[in-house]
């Protein structure tokens, strides 16, 4: 069992569709980060959320962190080839740090 | 990119042979931790250093050492390899309170026969 449940597990659009990565756990997080994975590379951080509520903006993608801080969401707004990838969610619980499993985006042109 | 560099980059070795993975950093970060990935599992935690000489378990610690002596380096040790092991390793530093935002080092793909 993952503490923190990532859907859907894999996701495969045409370029200029949107979409949305979820993030979940039963549990309370002090804080929230977004990361992208390409083949072969180290994970890139995105943002990270902080606050009960947070929206955060980086271009097209939207990073909401839910009230109680137990779940988040990423939302894609036309997506484009250059946005395939693997998003992970990671957080804090307390004194250990979790990441999700992940969502394999995969935009066709 | 942050300054972090992992080594060797990949790696065949046999079960029951000692094997030390090299994470070194240029960026003077405070925070160094070691990750596993495999397919179904994602990322997970095996072992952190908050400074020299300070080192913390992670999710995955079993079968796993790790060494700081200096602020650049954080050593990740198996002492006798199994193919449970077999998996890719990530290095990441960070500079923040913790767990704040880290930086990941390019990986080292280890295969334990």
């Amino acid at each position: 069992t993952q503490l923190l449940e990532q859907s859907p597990q894999f996701l495969s659009i045409q370029e200029g569709e949107n979409l949305t990565v979820y993030c979940n756990s039963s549990s309370v997080f002090s804080s929230l980060q977004w990361y992208r994975q390409e083949p072969g590379e180290g994970p890139v951080l995105l943002v990270t959320v902080v606050t009960g509520g947070e929206v955060k903006k980086l271009k097209r993608l939207t990073f909401q962190f839910g009230d109680a801080r137990k779940d988040s969401s990423l939302h894609i707004t036309a997506a484009q080839p250059g946005d395939t990838g693997l998003y992970l969610c990671a957080g804090p619980p307390g004194n250990q740090f979790y990441f999700g499993t992940g969502t394999s985006l995969t935009v066709i042109p | 990119d942050a300054g972090i560099t992992q080594s060797p980059r990949h790696k065949v070795t046999e079960t029951g042979t000692p094997v030390t993975l090299r994470c070194h950093q240029t960026e003077n970060h405070r925070y160094m931790y070691w990750y596993r990935q495999d397919p179904g599992h994602g990322l997970r935690l095996i072992h952190y250093s908050y400074g020299v000489k300070d080192t913390d378990k992670g999710e995955v610690s079993d079968g796993y050492s790790v060494s700081r002596s200096k602020t650049e380096d954080f050593l990740l040790t198996l002492e006798s390899a199994t193919s449970s092991q077999t998996s890719v390793y990530f290095c990441a530093i960070g500079s923040g309170q913790g767990w704040d935002e880290q930086y990941f080092g390019p990986g080292t793909r280890l295969t334990v026969t």
